[in-house]
């Protein structure tokens, strides 16, 4: 079965520090990864998807940024972090060709809280 | 573009009580897919159900049911005889254009009182 897993769970840090979220996926090949924010009880907002190794698409131009370095690790960073980045981080994976519309499951969830 | 209402931002109900809630999908698209998750306290967001635009056959899954109607672009979602453990944050969801990317609407907390 598949699993998915992130980290860390929760992370407090100061503005202007770097972030790095990762997130890993088992017992699947190849598939689409997702990255969310979530703003205290806000909906979910697409930051930046992936159909492949080193292939990453930007739904929010801010200042994060996203990687695929294998198959199934997507990790979220930053160099400078503000205030409007504290939320929950939300890792997502989906299977099949594009296109194909699978459903998205979900990982635990980082939450982030700069001060 | 498509976008995903959900007009109810809080519900709350008693324990047993029957909850419907409620969704509406706009695309220009002619296929589409809806979905609906749960997320508890916990904040892991729980997948329920997919349903394809082509399909309107309502689908029951022992208390939850969901009734889709294309005419008016409804995926509403019924609890029937609410229990606590229901009283979480349901996210109903909708793609249909390229790259598997799903449209969040904005969530309804339900709340479910003993």
């Amino acid at each position: 079965s598949q699993t998915i897993h992130q980290w860390p769970a929760t992370l407090v840090q100061p503005v202007g520090s770097p972030l790095s979220l990762e997130c890993t996926v088992e017992g699947t090949s190849n598939p689409n990864l997702y990255w969310y924010r979530q703003a205290a009880g806000r909906g979910l907002q697409l930051l930046f998807y992936s159909v492949g190794i080193g292939q990453i698409s930007s739904e929010v131009p801010q200042n994060l940024s996203a990687s695929r370095p294998q198959d199934r690790q997507f990790i979220l960073s930053s160099k400078k972090l503000l205030l409007s980045d504290s939320g929950f981080y939300l890792c997502a994976w989906s299977g099949g060709a594009a296109n194909s519309y699978n459903e998205q499951f979900f990982g635990p969830g980082t939450r982030l809280t700069v001060l | 573009a498509q976008k995903v209402t959900q007009a109810q931002t809080e519900i709350s109900v008693v324990e047993k009580e029957d909850v419907t809630l409620d969704c509406v999908y706009e695309t220009r698209d002619t296929t589409y897919y809806l979905f609906w998750y749960k997320q508890p306290p916990s904040g892991e967001l729980v997948f329920l159900i997919r349903r394809n635009s082509f399909d309107e056959q309502n689908e029951i899954s022992g208390r939850y049911s969901w009734n889709f109607q294309k005419s008016t672009s409804s995926f509403n979602f019924t609890i029937t005889a609410s229990q606590v453990v229901d009283s979480a944050v349901y996210f109903c969801a909708g793609g249909g254009n390229a790259g598997n990317m799903l449209t969040f609407g904005g969530g309804t907390r339900l709340m479910v009182k003993p």
